[in-house]
């Protein structure tokens, strides 16, 4: 069962626009996400993160907006530059009990 | 500090056989995770280890086990290989249970044939 969903496998945006990535998840146990960045033969790498208390969290060029109600997340990235260009993973987070990813979406920024 | 690192790197094995990987944390990490990802499925969570002690477990089969050492090192066992074990296998370690904090290693493809 996918708790966690990435609808788009991927994503092309031009350099300097407006990246945004999408998550839905329908378990709403889910106390806490997170999306990771990973490139090419590299292992996932921590990006940013939000608690279910929160709507936002904004870190540099990278904003995570959470919608409770709607069971959705999305991750802006403004502006999009082209080492940006990697698979995004959001994770759902139930504390000490479970974690779900969503599949992925390849963010492809071009120059 | 060296990071996480996992051998074998590549592995091929058949049907039925067993394989175990192996991941050396970060020295002075305690807690080891351990990861599936299929282009189908993502990133799946299989288990998490801290101080030689299973704290979590995913949805995965009973085929799939770990274990830890005491130095805090891991190793992973898929008994009974199928087709659909074909996959990528990440190790991760962190400090506590903090999964921001995680480091990943580079992972473990395996081909089962």
């Amino acid at each position: 069962d996918q708790q966690v969903k990435q609808n788009s496998p991927s994503l092309s945006v031009q350099e300097g626009r407006i990246s945004i990535l999408n998550c839905d998840y329908t378990n709403s146990m889910f106390d806490y996400f997170l999306w990771y960045k990973k490139y090419p033969a590299e292992g996932p790498t921590f990006l940013i993160s939000i608690s279910s208390i929160k709507d936002k969290n904004e870190d540099g060029r990278f904003t995570v907006f959470l919608n409770k109600s709607a069971k959705h997340l999305s991750l802006h990235i403004v502006p999009s530059q082209p080492g940006d260009s990697a698979v995004y993973f959001c994770a759902a987070v139930i504390p000490l009990s479970d974690m779900r990813f969503g599949a992925g979406t390849r963010l492809t920024v071009k120059p | 500090k060296a990071g996480v690192t996992q051998t074998p790197r590549y592995l091929i094995k058949t049907r039925g056989q067993q394989v175990t990987l192996s991941c050396s944390p970060i020295s002075g990490h305690r807690s080891v995770s351990w990861y599936q990802q299929t282009p189908g499925q993502g990133l799946q969570f299989l288990f998490e280890y801290f101080s030689e002690t299973q704290r979590n477990k995913g949805n995965f089969p009973g085929r799939f086990s770990g274990r830890q050492f005491s130095n805090s090192r891991s190793e992973m066992n898929v008994s009974t290989l199928e087709l659909g074990d074909s996959a990528l296998y990440l190790c991760a370690s962190s400090l506590a249970r903090d999964q921001e904090t995680q480091y990943f290693g580079p992972g473990t493809r395996l081909l089962v044939l």
